[in-house]
């Protein structure tokens, strides 16, 4: 098993440009959620889905942010137009309906 | 509402000594409970967690957690650190398969 493969590692951008960063979960896996880390606030969910469908998005920050799942092995989140402010590490994970969630390798996402 | 306290941000420990990294959480109802290892420039791997059952949960790479209703408290032990511990651990909980909450982390120094 890969385990949850996110793309791409490191994003350089700048501001009022559009980012999109990607995430494979693992084969079988019913949820995905999407994570901010940043020094200030630590991490926090920014939205899940459960079988492709968005339960919770709730901690989008704001309109700018988006994200998708258009099928159960591919999930993208997208920040238009991005802010020197959105500079963190954007993490992805999967769960399957028993209780355990893995997390990817991580987005470090810098916008200058 | 639901959360979790790591009241100490930092803990610097010697070699080969004991180490306590506490954890304490706020909820109504039952709750599932994890300790996450991040190690510099990666993502987060899960070192144990609780469901139900025994209250003293074994994880990976010889750490420990006492699950403690009546002081709601999830405390992660290790009685031998090694240099290859330093990291940032983090405390967590959920219910079911819904978002992890995380506490702020505790950064664990080994010192030669």
């Amino acid at each position: 098993d890969a385990g949850v493969i996110q793309s791409p590692r490191h994003e350089v951008t700048e501001m009022g440009q559009e980012v999109t960063l990607r995430c494979k979960p693992i084969s079988g896996h019913d949820y995905l959620f999407w994570y901010r880390q940043t020094m200030m606030r630590g991490l926090e969910l920014l939205i899940y889905f459960n079988n492709n469908v968005p339960i919770d998005d709730s901690g989008m920050p704001e309109d700018r942010f988006s994200a998708k799942m258009p099928n159960a092995s591919f999930s993208t989140l997208k920040i238009q137009p991005s802010e020197p402010r959105d500079s963190a590490v954007y993490f992805c994970a999967s769960s399957p309906m028993t209780v355990g969630y893995t997390f990817g390798s991580g987005t470090r996402l810098t916008v200058v | 509402a639901q959360s979790v306290t790591q009241l100490d941000s930092q803990v610097p420990v010697f070699e080969e000594a004991p180490v306590e990294l506490r954890c304490n959480y706020s909820s109504s109802v039952s709750v599932y409970l994890f300790w996450y290892v991040q190690y510099p420039n990666q993502g987060l791997q899960l070192l144990l967690k609780y469901l139900s059952g025994s209250t003293l949960v074994k994880g990976i790479n010889g750490f420990e957690a006492e699950f403690n209703k009546s002081q709601t408290s999830f405390h992660l032990r290790k009685p031998s650190v090694h240099i290859s511990d330093t990291a940032e651990y983090f405390c967590a909980l959920s219910f079911g398969n819904e978002k992890l909450t995380f506490g702020t982390g505790t950064r664990l120094t080994i010192i030669p």
